[in-house]
């Protein structure tokens, strides 16, 4: 199973609307990181936020995360369609001389202009 | 500066024939991470190198597929005697310092096998 699975698989809201996204998780994390993904490309890093932090702010995104809880949420406020696009989050998870990041599945996210 | 640079964009192989796929990391990264894309899914991790080192190759499977990261030049991904189940996107990151640091990530190198 998944080390990382977001909710909900897809999202369609309106433009100028908040969406929220959310990623549970299974074992302890060193960090916790959201990408986006625009059909066929690669993908593009958001935030990273670090075990030892609970909110993190960059522009109209917004990232928590509680690890008591094993999951993290992802807002973007004040949507727009250019925002259109497959999220994903990862969780790095630290072990010695190793570090490998797990994905979920992503949430497909449609904003209707 | 410029970022996680992939190529071929785009591979097209037959059943049997080997498939490269190159990756050069950002200026001064020297951790190098490969990924599989299949579609509708997330990515999956395949390998992870440092310059000269293999450091996890948990991912990859064990027969067919291998990688490398010369001292110099690119990292390398390659899969001898590809089958149609290899078709997808490979993904490069790579990152300055070991662990807890963001991945950058290349646009994929697109694989389809007739």
């Amino acid at each position: 199973s998944q080390q990382g699975e977001e909710d909900p698989q897809a999202l369609s809201i309106q433009e100028g609307e908040n969406a929220t996204m959310n990623c549970s998780y299974k074992t302890s994390i060193n960090n916790l990181q959201w990408y986006r993904q625009n059909s066929g490309r690669g993908l593009v890093h958001l935030i990273l936020i670090r075990s030892n932090e609970r909110e993190k702010h960059s522009g109209r995104l917004r990232v928590t995360l509680d690890t008591s809880k094993k999951s993290s949420s992802l807002l973007i406020t004040a949507s727009r369609a250019a925002d259109t696009a497959s999220y994903f989050c990862a969780t790095d998870v630290q072990t010695g001389a190793n570090s490998k990041l797990t994905f979920g599945k992503g949430i497909t996210l449609s904003v209707r202009p | 500066n410029a970022g996680v640079m992939q190529n071929p964009r785009h591979l097209v192989r037959r059943r049997g024939q080997e498939a490269r796929l190159r990756c050069s990391p950002m200026k001064g990264h020297s951790h190098v991470y490969w990924y599989r894309q299949l579609p509708e899914e997330g990515l999956k991790f395949m390998v992870y190198l440092q310059k000269e080192n293999i450091i996890d190759e948990s991912g990859m499977p064990k027969e067919r597929f291998s990688a490398e990261f010369p001292k110099e030049g690119p990292s390398i991904l390659r899969i001898q005697q590809v089958v149609r189940g290899d078709s997808a996107a490979y993904f490069c990151a790579s990152s300055l310092n070991l662990g807890g640091e963001t991945q950058y990530f290349g646009p994929g190198t697109r694989l389809l096998v007739l």
